[in-house]
Order: structure tokens, then C-alpha cells, then sequence
């Protein structure tokens, strides 16, 4: 069992410019999300997906931010245009329904610096 | 109000001693509950999981859940100066995780 991979670890660019992150699930997992979490704050929720089809989206989720599951494995986030507000680490996590519910395991995450 | 609440401040344990943490939920039909532990600068590990009203033990830990007064609490029994970190209680569904902010917890050696 490998766990959840996140790719960056971290990740400084300027206002403005455009940044991707990738997950990768744990391998038997159907269900991947994201979320966003900044100091102090527990994580918020942004998106999940089902297989490849992303079946809820937060409305922290600006139409800068889009996330892709193509072929219901890895996972990219994209942020378009960063603010400074986008810093924050960004979590993702999967789950498999197993007999009792849906336990989330988080990956390492990206921390995002916007300068 | 917000789904999850966690209002104490930083807990300060002697080294062997009990840790209680309490978060309460807004939502009175939520039916999953989850207590994380995180480390400084890392992501959110699962420690415990509790679906039915009363004492889930795993452990040196002890997840309690009561639905009709809309709380949920986590003890740690035996504090060991690796149990310093912060807790994120978080209530679940099918679709998200909703976290409270999280308790800090300082094991003095």
C-alpha cells in the first residue's frame, strides 16, 4: 500500500501565473478530492470525484481553479491567473466505500506560496 | 453557525496523563465522524472513525460520539510527547469531509 501521492511538494510562482498539481489515489480507491487548507484553518472542501466524474464542486471552487480525473486514476489541479489568496496547502485525498463508510487518507500536499 | 465546531484553546498534558478534546456538529443527521491528528507543516493523518452512538476504543485512543446531544470527543489515554500535535474533528458524508479548526495538544514531558 503505497498511499496517496501528491507531486509538487511545494511550489512558489509569481501573481499571475498559471500552476498544476498532481495526485495519484491509493490504487484501489474510487474517489479522489481535493482540498484547500491555510494556517490555522482545517482543511475546506474544493471537489471530488468518482471515477473519472467530478460530482461535487465547492464554491470556494472560482473559475480559475479546474480539476481533471481523466481517466479515473491520477488527478491534476489547475489554478489559473494565481492570486496571493490562492497560498494555502493544497490536500488531496481518495477513499474506497468499504463495509462501514468512506474513510478519506490525505496525501502529503502541495504547499503554495503566490508572491 | 458552523458545521463543525472546536473552540478550546491549546491543551497543555503532563506526560502519561489524559487528553480530552470535544467538537460539535451543527447538522443533526450527520452520521460519520473522524478524528485526525496533524503534525506541524504535514497533511491530516486518520486516527479514528465512529459511526454509532456511544465508545469506539483503538488503542490508546477513544472516540465517543453522541447524536442526541450533537458532540463528539477523543481521549488519549497515556499522552506520549509524540501525541503533540494538533486534532481536526471532521464530520463526513458521501461527498466531503467538514472540518472543525482544530484543538492544539502540547504532552509536557
Amino acid at each position: 500500500d503505497t498511499g496517496v501521492s501528491q507531486d509538487p511538494r511545494h511550489k512558489i510562482t509569481k501573481r499571475g501565473q498559471n500552476v498544476t498539481f498532481r495526485c495519484d489515489p491509493i490504487s484501489e480507491h474510487n474517489r479522489l478530492y481535493w482540498y484547500r487548507q491555510t494556517l490555522g484553518q482545517g482543511p475546506e472542501f474544493l471537489t471530488y470525484f468518482q471515477n473519472e466524474a467530478q460530482l461535487e464542486k465547492s464554491r470556494l471552487l472560482s473559475d480559475r481553479f479546474s480539476a481533471e480525473r481523466p481517466k479515473g486514476s491520477f488527478s491534476t489541479l489547475e489554478i489559473q491567473r494565481t492570486e496571493q489568496g490562492d497560498s494555502a496547502m493544497y490536500l488531496c485525498a481518495s477513499s474506497f466505500r468499504g463495509t462501514s463508510g468512506y474513510e478519506q487518507y490525505f496525501g502529503p500536499g502541495t504547499r503554495l506560496t503566490v508572491t | 453557525q458552523k458545521e463543525v465546531e472546536q473552540n478550546s484553546g491549546p491543551l497543555s498534558v503532563p506526560e502519561g496523563a489524559i487528553a480530552s478534546l470535544n467538537c460539535t456538529y451543527s447538522d443533526r443527521g450527520s452520521q460519520s465522524f473522524f478524528w485526525y491528528r496533524q503534525y506541524s507543516g504535514k497533511s491530516p493523518e486518520l486516527i479514528m472513525f465512529i459511526y454509532s452512538n456511544g465508545d469506539k476504543e483503538d488503542g490508546r485512543f477513544t472516540a465517543q460520539l453522541n447524536k442526541a446531544s450533537q458532540y463528539v470527543s477523543l481521549l488519549i489515554r497515556d499522552s506520549q510527547p509524540s501525541d503533540s500535535a494538533t486534532y481536526l474533528c471532521a464530520k463526513g458524508g458521501n461527498n466531503r469531509l467538514a472540518f472543525g479548526k482544530g484543538n492544539q495538544v502540547v504532552v509536557i514531558p
